[in-house]
């Protein structure tokens, strides 16, 4: 089993509808969970961190949490064409000192 | 800040010959880390350094690969003898704080390198 799990994709949908991006990590003892968006030939840029269970807002950006289940997940709401992107999930155990393991990424499209 | 700075951007070289990767982290920031992503495998931390003492190296795939720290502001990784499934992009990346905050990392714009 992979430490950190997602959906590969690629995941399409339409301009101004919820992007709902997910995640699964096997560790329980994973601490701290972040997002980062990936432009095609660029580098990861971090959007979302989030350390408790529980949703976390900002501006079209919501990440949630549920540590019971093990699972992060991100949605964009209202999305726009700019949001077309990798999308990788990470997670920190907090006893692995500063590693971050990162999933695959899911591939977004937002068509306009 | 002009944020993390990677060079070269791009690397082509033959098979068997040294490569040297090299990186500044933002000023200030006293972890650095060194990914490399592929299509097959994502991204994956070959090493971390935190004030320019390697703290974890179990991601460097094998003797070949190598990094240094020599000061606050710089960092290599070399490759020697590079082969061509080194072939992959590079990112250097560095953080401050304590706890959570040093792993909100910062990407710089990576190294794609390519052996022949």
């Amino acid at each position: 089993q992979k430490e950190v799990e997602q959906n590969s994709g690629p995941l399409s949908v339409p301009e101004g509808a919820i992007a709902s991006l997910n995640c699964t990590y096997s560790d329980r003892g994973s601490q701290s969970f972040f997002w980062y968006r990936q432009y095609s030939g660029k580098s990861p840029e971090l959007i979302m961190f989030i350390y408790s269970n529980g949703d976390k807002e900002d501006g079209r950006f919501t990440a949630q949490l549920n540590k019971a289940s093990q699972y992060v997940s991100l949605l964009i709401r209202d999305s726009q064409p700019s949001d077309s992107a990798t999308y990788l999930c990470a997670v920190n155990k907090g006893t692995s000192g500063s590693r971050l393991t990162f999933g695959e990424g899911t591939q977004l499209t937002v068509n306009p | 800040d002009a944020g993390v700075i990677q060079s070269p951007r791009h690397e082509v070289t033959e098979m068997g010959q040294e490569v040297t990767l090299r990186c500044k982290p933002i000023s200030g920031h006293d972890y650095l880390f060194w990914y490399r992503q592929t299509m097959m495998r994502g991204l994956e931390l070959l090493i971390y350094f935190n004030n320019n003492v390697p703290i974890d190296d179990s991601g460097m795939p094998e003797d070949r690969f190598s990094a240094k720290m020599p000061n606050a502001s710089f960092s290599t990784l070399k490759i020697q003898p590079s082969e061509p499934r080194d072939s992959a992009v590079y990112f250097c990346a560095s953080s401050t704080g304590q706890s959570r905050n040093r792993v909100k990392l910062f990407f710089g714009s990576g190294t794609q390198l390519s052996v022949l």
